[in-house]
C-alpha cells in the first residue's frame, strides 16, 4: 500500500535551517508529482511547494518562495524540503503527499512531522 | 489568508443534508477538490476533479462547481462524518495551489 514517512522535524531556531525528508513506498515514485502542505497547530491547511515527476519542474507558495527548496530523488524514492531562514509562522506539522492524477492536486498524504520555530 | 472563502462551520442532523460552499475566482481556472479530516487525522481526499469519487469513499459524498463557486454535498450525514472539511484548487493567479479556511461539520 502506499506509504509516505516524513523525518527530519523539530526545534529550530529562528533564523536557521531545517531539511525535511520523505521516503515514498508503494507506488511508482518516478510517476507521480509531490508535494508539501503544512498545517499549524490547530489550524487550516497550507500549499507549500510542488514538484513535477521528473524535478524538471517546481512551484512555491509566496509565504515560502525563495527561503524553501523541494527536491526528490528518484534512485531513492525521497522527496526533501530545504527550509532557510526559518520563521516564527512557519511553525506546522509538514506533509509529504503525493500528486493525484495530473499532478495539481493530493491525492494521499503522509502522517507528517512537526517543526517548531523557536526565538 | 487563504483566497478561497469556506464559512467556518456548518451543522446538519443525523440524515439531513449538509451543504459545504468554497468560493474564489480559482475556480474559474482550475476544478475543486474537497478533503475531509478528522481531529487528530492527516487529511483525506473525498471529492476530485468536482465531483469524482475516490474508491472507498461513500456514496453520500457529492460535489459540484459553478462559476467561482464549489460545493461539496454530503446527503443523509452521519456522526462519523463530523471533521473539518477543506477545498482545494488554485489562486487566483492560476498558478498555485490553495486551500480554503475550512469549515468544521457538527452532526447533531
Amino acid at each position: 500500500q502506499v506509504q509516505l514517512v516524513e523525518s527530519g522535524g523539530g526545534v529550530v531556531q529562528s533564523g536557521r535551517s531545517l531539511r525535511l525528508s520523505c521516503v515514498a513506498s508503494g507506488f511508482t515514485f518516478s510517476s507521480y508529482a509531490m508535494h508539501w502542505v503544512r498545517q499549524a497547530p490547530g489550524k487550516g491547511l497550507e500549499w507549500v511547494a510542488l514538484i513535477w515527476y521528473d524535478g524538471s519542474k517546481a512551484d512555491y507558495a509566496d509565504s515560502v518562495k525563495g527561503r524553501f527548496t523541494i527536491s526528490r530523488d528518484n534512485s531513492k524514492n525521497t522527496l526533501d524540503l530545504q527550509m532557510n531562514s526559518v520563521r516564527g509562522d512557519d511553525t506546522a506539522f509538514y506533509y509529504c503527499a503525493r500528486g493525484g492524477s495530473g499532478g495539481w492536486y493530493v491525492d494521499f498524504w503522509g502522517q507528517g512531522t512537526l517543526v517548531t520555530v523557536s526565538s | 489568508s487563504s483566497e478561497l472563502t469556506q464559512p467556518p462551520s456548518v451543522s446538519v442532523s443525523p440524515g439531513q443534508t449538509a451543504w459545504i460552499t468554497c468560493s474564489g475566482d480559482g475556480f474559474t481556472r482550475k476544478n475543486a477538490y474537497w478533503y475531509q479530516q478528522k481531529s487528530g487525522r492527516v487529511p483525506v481526499l473525498v471529492i476530485y476533479e468536482d465531483g469524482k469519487r475516490p474508491s472507498g469513499i461513500p456514496e453520500r459524498f457529492s460535489g459540484s462547481r459553478s462559476g467561482t463557486m464549489a460545493t461539496l454535498t454530503i446527503s443523509g450525514a452521519q456522526a462519523e462524518d463530523e471533521a473539518d472539511y477543506f477545498c482545494y484548487s488554485t489562486d487566483s493567479s492560476g498558478h498555485y495551489g490553495a486551500f480554503g479556511s475550512g469549515t468544521k461539520v457538527t452532526v447533531l
